[in-house]
C-alpha cells in the first residue's frame, strides 16, 4: 500500500464504548498529525508527533489518547465520547515537523458517528 | 483578524469561467502558504505552495500580497472536476503546525 491509510473508514460507536482508530503512513514520514473536521468548521489540529514524540496537544478532551508506537503507526483511543465528537477523524504526515515547509498528506479519514 | 479567513462562498460558474478566490491570515511571520483542495467527502490534497510572490501551475495561479497578509487562488477554463472545496493554509509562527481557513466551495456546472 502507499500513502497514508486509516482504518476504519466509518465507525459508529456508543458513548460507553472504547474504541481505536489506526493511522499508518507508507511514505517514510517522521511526522504525523490527527485532525478533526466538522460541518462547517475548519481542520482543527488535535495533536502532532514528530519522531514518535508528542510535541502538539490543542487542548484536546482527555477522552481522546492519542499513541505513536513507533514513525510509521498512529493510534487515537476513544472512550466516553459525546455526540458533539462525531466528526471525520482525519490523519496526516509530513516529511518532519516543520509543516511550513512540507506538504502534509492526509489520509481518507475516519466518519464518526457517537449514538 | 481571524487566522485564516476565506470567502465563505459557494462559488457558482459555468465551465470555461474564470473565478478567484480570496484569504486573509493574520500571523505576519508567516513565509510559506498552501492551498488544498478537498473533494466532497475525500481528504484535503496540496493543490499548491507559494512561497514568493506567487506562484502558476497551468490553469492555477496563486499570488501573495504580503503587505495586505492576503492570498488569492485564480482559476482559468475552469472544468467539471474543479469542483470542489478550496482550502487556504498558512503555517504557525513555528512552523510547527499549520492553521487551515474554512474553505471555499465551487461549483462548476455544464
Amino acid at each position: 500500500e502507499t500513502g497514508v491509510t486509516q482504518t476504519p473508514r466509518h465507525l459508529v460507536m456508543g458513548m460507553t464504548n472504547k474504541k481505536s482508530l489506526k493511522c499508518e503512513q507508507h511514505l517514510g514520514h517522521n511526522a504525523m498529525y490527527w485532525y478533526k473536521q466538522s460541518a462547517k468548521k475548519p481542520l482543527e489540529l488535535m495533536f502532532v508527533y514528530n519522531f514518535k514524540e508528542q510535541t502538539e496537544n490543542n487542548s484536546v478532551p482527555s477522552r481522546f489518547s492519542p499513541e505513536c508506537p513507533n514513525s510509521s503507526h498512529l493510534f487515537l483511543h476513544l472512550h466516553t465520547l459525546q455526540p458533539e465528537d462525531s466528526a471525520l477523524y482525519l490523519c496526516a504526515s509530513s516529511q518532519d515537523g516543520l509543516a511550513g515547509g512540507n506538504e502534509q498528506f492526509f489520509g481518507p479519514g475516519t466518519r464518526l458517528t457517537v449514538l | 483578524r481571524k487566522e485564516v479567513e476565506q470567502d465563505p462562498g459557494p462559488f457558482n460558474v459555468p465551465e470555461g469561467a474564470t473565478v478567484a478566490f480570496n484569504c486573509t491570515y493574520s500571523n505576519s511571520a508567516s513565509q510559506s502558504f498552501f492551498w488544498y483542495r478537498q473533494d466532497c467527502r475525500k481528504e484535503p490534497k496540496l493543490l499548491m505552495s507559494v512561497y514568493s510572490s506567487g506562484n502558476e501551475d497551468g490553469r492555477f495561479t496563486a499570488q501573495l500580497n504580503r503587505a495586505s497578509q492576503y492570498i488569492s487562488l485564480l482559476i482559468r477554463d475552469s472544468k467539471l472536476s474543479d469542483s470542489a472545496t478550496y482550502l487556504c493554509v498558512v503555517p504557525n509562527s513555528g512552523y510547527s503546525t499549520l492553521t487551515f481557513g474554512k474553505g471555499t466551495m465551487l461549483l462548476v456546472s455544464p
